[in-house]
């Protein structure tokens, strides 16, 4: 069975801690993305990645960095952490030929409180 | 830029009613629409897709949803709610080389 899998289910750190958040697929996909999913919000796009070592801003890239060293890994990292990315933070994997048929693989999800 | 727009946060449906949620898109070429499905402390998943072969759509779990370009709406339903089809639902199109998703339907299902 292919899988998106995130390192924590859940965290909790202190405001201004560097945080990171890891990403891992097995689907060999070049395509990996971060969204933040916060109630009434939606699904929002932080950062993506079509291959090892690219990265393109998404919607709401500010106060997050990326890195992407390998194919099947993607990390988000918050640089100095606070209360405001308190949110469920979603990673996906596509493939670049085949995403408009089968779409994206969602990992779990990080819950991620920062107190 | 594309764009899905989700009215009604929550949904509200009597066990063996129709489900209907709808989803409207914005869009300057043929879209390409889906739907995803996210169970309580799960990621999420995918119930259907729309990619121009057909209008009407049919997904997993009895879920089904019809492509109307005149009203630029691509609304998902379902004849009989279950108890098992309560979860989060959102609509998502495809442009600029990623998905864009619509805010989320929260359904619940009243016995």
């Amino acid at each position: 069975d292919v899988k998106v899998t995130q390192s924590s289910r859940y965290l909790v750190k202190r405001t201004g801690e560097k945080v990171f958040l890891e990403c891992v697929q097995d689907m060999d996909h070049e395509n990996m993305f971060w969204y933040r999913q916060d109630p009434g919000l939606g699904l929002r796009l932080i950062y993506f990645s079509y291959d090892v070592k690219m990265k393109e801003k998404g919607d709401i890239p500010e106060g997050y960095s990326v890195s992407r060293e390998k194919k099947e890994r993607f990390s988000l990292i918050l640089e100095s952490a606070s209360t405001n990315q308190t949110s469920m933070y979603l990673c996906a994997s596509s493939s670049r030929m085949r995403q408009l048929f089968y779409g994206y693989t969602f990992g779990s999800g990080t819950r991620l409180t920062v107190v | 830029a594309q764009s899905v727009t989700q009215l009604g946060s929550h949904v509200s449906v009597s066990e063996g009613a129709l489900v209907l949620l709808r989803c409207n898109y914005s869009s300057s070429v043929p879209p390409y629409l889906f739907w995803y499905v996210q169970y309580p402390n799960q990621g999420l998943q995918l119930l259907l897709k729309y990619t121009s072969a057909a209008t009407l759509v049919k997904g997993i779990n009895g879920f089904e949803a019809e492509f109307k370009k005149s009203e630029t709406s691509f609304h998902l339903t379902k004849p009989s709610a279950h108890m098992s089809d309560a979860a989060e639902y959102f609509c998502a199109v495809y442009g600029n080389n990623r998905l864009a998703f619509g805010k989320g339907n929260q359904v619940v299902v009243i016995p």
